[in-house]
């Protein structure tokens, strides 16, 4: 079975850092892209960034641009967002989804507050 | 940046009746492939996103007929021919044909009356 599991979702103080794990199980990850996609509460989805097999590409969403690094390592099989500099209006479910958005992870929580 | 506007943003649908959302885009999703890459996504309340529809009209295992994608060029629509308890929540489509950034729309919350 696809499994998503996303984690390191938590509080963090305005400026502060986090780093979010998705790990996956029933497939192997190398093969496919791997896209973060994020929900404040309350709001709709937003694309956040996304890595190609074999790191062909990166993409960030404008918002996280210079802020966040996405990076995988496929022996692991999982991918890894490392938020820098977070900022109150990050605050977000954040879920991992696979190539073409057709198996997701159930989010982790990141809260960011003083 | 593509924009994807969806209307209504909250349909109060019976039990038993149709049901249709509209999403349209700012430019035209057909990608230069000749795919078009609008796709249809469900949340349920404390769920995560599930995808319905991919390229238009391309049904995703497990979702039954009775929920149809269709449009072309800047117009697409969701229709459900026969609504279900389990049909209530948010609606969102998405584009990937133009990306970076991939941009979805602003959601449609289906609630039955």
């Amino acid at each position: 079975e696809v499994q998503l599991v996303e984690s390191g979702g938590g509080l963090v103080k305005p400026g502060g850092s986090l780093t979010l794990s998705c790990a996956a199980s029933g497939f192997s990850l190398n093969i496919y892209s791997m896209n973060w996609v994020r929900q404040a509460p309350g709001k709709g989805l937003e694309w956040v960034s996304s890595i190609g097999s074999g790191v062909t590409f990166i993409h960030y969403a404008d918002s996280v641009k210079g802020r966040f690094t996405l990076s995988r390592d496929d022996a692991k099989n999982s991918v890894f967002l490392q938020m820098n500099s977070l900022r109150a209006e990050d605050t977000a479910i954040y879920y991992c989804a696979v190539q073409t958005y057709d198996y997701w992870g159930q989010g982790t929580l990141v809260t960011v507050s003083s | 940046e593509v924009v994807l506007t969806q209307s209504p943003l909250f349909l109060p649908v019976t039990l038993g009746q149709p049901a249709s959302i509209s999403c349209r885009s700012s430019q035209s999703l057909v990608h230069t492939d000749g795919n078009t890459y609008l796709n249809w996504f469900h949340q349920r309340p404390g769920q995560s996103p599930r995808r319905l529809i991919y390229k238009v009209s391309n049904r995703d295992s497990g979702v039954p007929d009775r929920i149809s994608g269709s449009g072309s060029g800047t117009e697409f629509t969701l229709k459900i021919s026969r609504v279900e308890a389990e049909d209530v929540g948010v609606y969102y489509c998405m584009q990937g044909t133009h990306w970076p950034p991939l941009t979805f729309g602003g959601g449609t919350k289906v609630e039955i009356k």
